[in-house]
């Protein structure tokens, strides 16, 4: 089964407006999320670590005004895009360290959300 | 710093037949980890394997198989009797600690009927 749970899967919204991602994790804590963008065709850069009860830490050249990163709880990190403009869209994918049982990959993905600024 | 190159942007095989994708990675850290991951249409990443910069054994998973080579710095990954489901991008990362993960660029495999 899943062990991160990223919702919406896609998301269309006019310029200006914002957009909240959210990340989960399934069955387990998370003090660490990392964020990552992927434009088309390209590789997955990572814009941001969520730590739990504390400031993001932002990648260079990645606004934190423009890219707000909220880790409420250890289930739980929000990505919102405010004032989103046609250049922010992309994909974005969260992504959390877990070392379980369900393999031998530390890096758990959610399934990513398709965001399409009009 | 670290880096990893995925050379072949894209590559198309018809059903099959065999195909190695190329990962080469720059890093200073002697111990490291490296991984291969598939990202089919639909976007998720699944996971294909892990691999400790200690431990250069090659390793076969059914029609999958790597070889690691700290000499040339490779992680090669080769998909023997390509199938058309096996059409993705493919994508080699890095990562030292745990901590960040660096991906390549990707190649995009299609397999033909």
């Amino acid at each position: 089964g899943a062990v991160v749970s990223q919702h919406p899967s896609w998301v269309i919204c006019k310029s200006g407006t914002s957009v909240k991602i959210e990340c989960r994790s399934l069955d387990f804590q998370a003090t660490t999320m990392f964020w990552y963008r992927q434009f088309p065709k390209q590789s997955l850069m990572l814009m941001a670590t969520s730590n739990e009860g504390s400031k993001a830490t932002y990648e260079q050249g990645v606004e934190k005004d423009k890219f707000l990163i909220n880790h409420a709880s250890l289930t739980l990190s929000t990505l919102t895009v405010t004032s989103a403009h046609p250049e922010d869209s992309s994909f974005y994918i969260c992504s959390v360290p877990y070392f379980g049982i369900r393999g031998n990959s530390p890096l758990h993905f959610g399934n990513g959300t398709r965001l399409t600024v009009t | 710093a670290q880096k990893v190159t995925q050379a072949q942007t894209e590559i198309s095989v018809v059903e099959k037949e065999d195909v190695t994708l190329d990962c080469v990675y720059e890093t200073r850290d002697t111990t490291y980890y490296l991984f291969w991951y598939k990202q089919p249409p639909s976007g998720e990443l699944v996971f294909l394997i892990r691999r400790n910069s200690f431990d250069e054994q090659n390793e076969i998973s059914g029609r999958y198989s790597w070889n690691f080579q700290k000499s040339t710095s490779s992680f090669n990954f080769t998909i023997t009797a390509s199938q058309v489901v096996d059409s993705a991008v493919y994508f080699c990362a890095l990562s030292v600690g745990f901590n960040k993960f660096y991906f390549g660029s990707g190649t995009k495999l299609n397999v033909k009927p």
